[in-house]
């Protein structure tokens, strides 16, 4: 069974700029998370979609947005990017999304440099 | 509010040699609480996860047990390897709403010598 997907591995962007990613979950989950990850500020979350829908969202800025498509594929979108957006984006896949056996599956990230 | 907290790293250990590393947590409600782990350049890998008091999780030769009068998951592993060379993460499970959401700890870096 194939893992969590994200694309790409790598992307340099200037200030300015907008940045969209993309991750495919695992066959048969439906909920996707984003996470950033940063030295400063670890793991923050970023959102989470379940059937095209967002139910859940961190404190994060309007700047960053995202969404699901109906085979659960979702993609986040950065705009007018700033020096500080620059970080490790992580999405997780799981079945449904709520419960206390619910495991998250991470993908390997796209690391996003700010220029 | 929810929190986690680990111990700062790094760690650094010989091969074969015991290997703690605390977590401690604060939250309302009983959370599940998990270990991720992080080898270079890769993304985050489930390591094992307990969901209620006294739950005991393992993989890997790891063990964790959720104490729920200490406010406590920590990692234990009897004969670290240099392959266990990573970023460990404790995090808990917040239901948010009635969503998931996981709340991770800062990270203790571990590196293990031959």
């Amino acid at each position: 069974k194939a893992g969590v997907t994200q694309t790409p591995r790598y992307l340099i962007k200037t200030r300015g700029q907008q940045v969209t990613l993309s991750c495919s979950p695992i066959s048969g989950h439906r909920s996707v998370s984003w996470y950033q990850q940063t030295p400063g500020q670890g793991l923050q979350f970023l959102f989470e979609y379940f059937s095209e829908t967002q139910r859940n969202k961190g404190n994060f800025p309007g700047r960053f947005s995202g969404r699901q498509f109906s085979n659960s594929r979702s993609e986040m979108n950065v705009s007018t990017l700033e020096l500080g957006d620059s970080a490790l984006y992580l999405c997780a896949s799981s079945l449904a999304g709520r419960g206390k056996d619910e495991k998250l599956f991470f993908g390997s990230g796209t690391q996003l440099s700010v220029l | 509010g929810n929190s986690v907290t680990q111990m700062e790293g790094p760690v650094t250990l010989s091969e074969e040699a015991f290997l703690t590393i605390n977590c401690t947590y604060t939250a309302t409600g009983y959370p599940s609480l998990f270990w991720y782990v992080q080898y270079p350049g890769e993304g985050l890998q489930l390591l094992l996860k307990a969901t209620k008091a006294d739950d005991k999780g393992s993989n890997k030769g790891f063990e964790a047990t959720y104490r729920k009068e200490t406010t406590s998951f920590h990692l234990e592993k009897g004969s670290v390897q240099v392959s266990d060379s990573a970023v460990y993460f404790c995090a808990l499970m917040s239901f948010s709403g009635g969503y998931n959401k996981l709340i991770f700890g800062a990270g203790t870096r571990l590196a293990v010598h031959p």
